[in-house]
């Protein structure tokens, strides 16, 4: 298993709609989480960062956490083309070091 | 957010020769700076971890002495491929941090190093 699991996609949402992303991870990810959005050529851009279970809210997007079934999720709401990229999922490990998924890769379609 | 800029964004180089890429935090000290190297539809690998005035702490894999890493500042630090061939092509990003161990780290926009 890897430590931070993300679905490849690609993931296709017809503007408007509600995007969710879904990331599961080890035991070893044990401390904060964290969304990173990355365009194609780019670098990541942190979007969201949660630490407790439960839902944090920021704007359109909502991450949650579940740590009993070590999962943490990302709801895009009113989807934009803009919103188009590969969304990282990251959580830290005991030493604080973060650990990646793959990445899934969103298209909002117009 | 803070900026950290990275410099050059794109290069393409000959195969053996040797590479620098410029990691600067431009409004805050960074304590502590990030290498990674991003392959195509992968993710992104932690090469090395470089606190200022001090030697680079090199992932397991990563070659020490062909991947140069200087911190010499609380605002710059350096990677350098050295004798570059066509496999090292890839993406990389620095990060840096200001605070303590659980504080966000900001990313640099990326090199894009391409080895002909």
């Amino acid at each position: 298993q890897k430590e931070v699991e993300q679905n490849s996609g690609p993931l296709s949402v017809p503007e408007g709609a509600i995007a969710s992303l879904n990331c599961t991870y080890s035991d070893r990810v044990s401390q904060s989480f964290f969304w990173y959005r990355q365009y194609s050529g780019k670098s990541p851009e942190l979007i969201m960062s949660i630490y407790s279970n439960g839902d944090k809210e920021d704007g359109r997007f909502t991450a949650q956490l579940n740590k009993a079934s070590q999962y943490v999720s990302l709801l895009i709401r009113d989807s934009q083309p803009s919103d188009s990229a590969t969304y990282l999922c990251a959580g830290r490990d005991s030493n604080y070091q973060l650990i990646w998924g793959a990445g899934t890769k969103l298209i909002i379609k117009p | 957010g803070a900026v950290v800029s990275q410099h050059p964004s794109r290069v393409i180089c000959k195969s053996g020769t040797s590479v620098k890429i410029e990691c600067r935090s431009l409004d805050f000290q960074a304590t502590t700076m990030f290498w990674y190297r991003q392959f195509p539809k992968q993710s992104l690998m932690l090469m090395a971890t470089s606190n200022e005035g001090s030697k680079a702490t090199y992932e397991q894999g990563v070659e020490k002495d062909k991947f140069l890493i200087n911190h010499a500042s609380l605002t710059l630090s350096t990677l350098t491929v050295t004798s570059a061939h066509p496999e090292d092509s890839s993406f990389y990003i620095c990060s840096a941090r200001s605070g303590g161990l659980d504080t966000e780290a900001f990313f640099g926009q990326g090199t894009r190093l391409t080895v002909v």
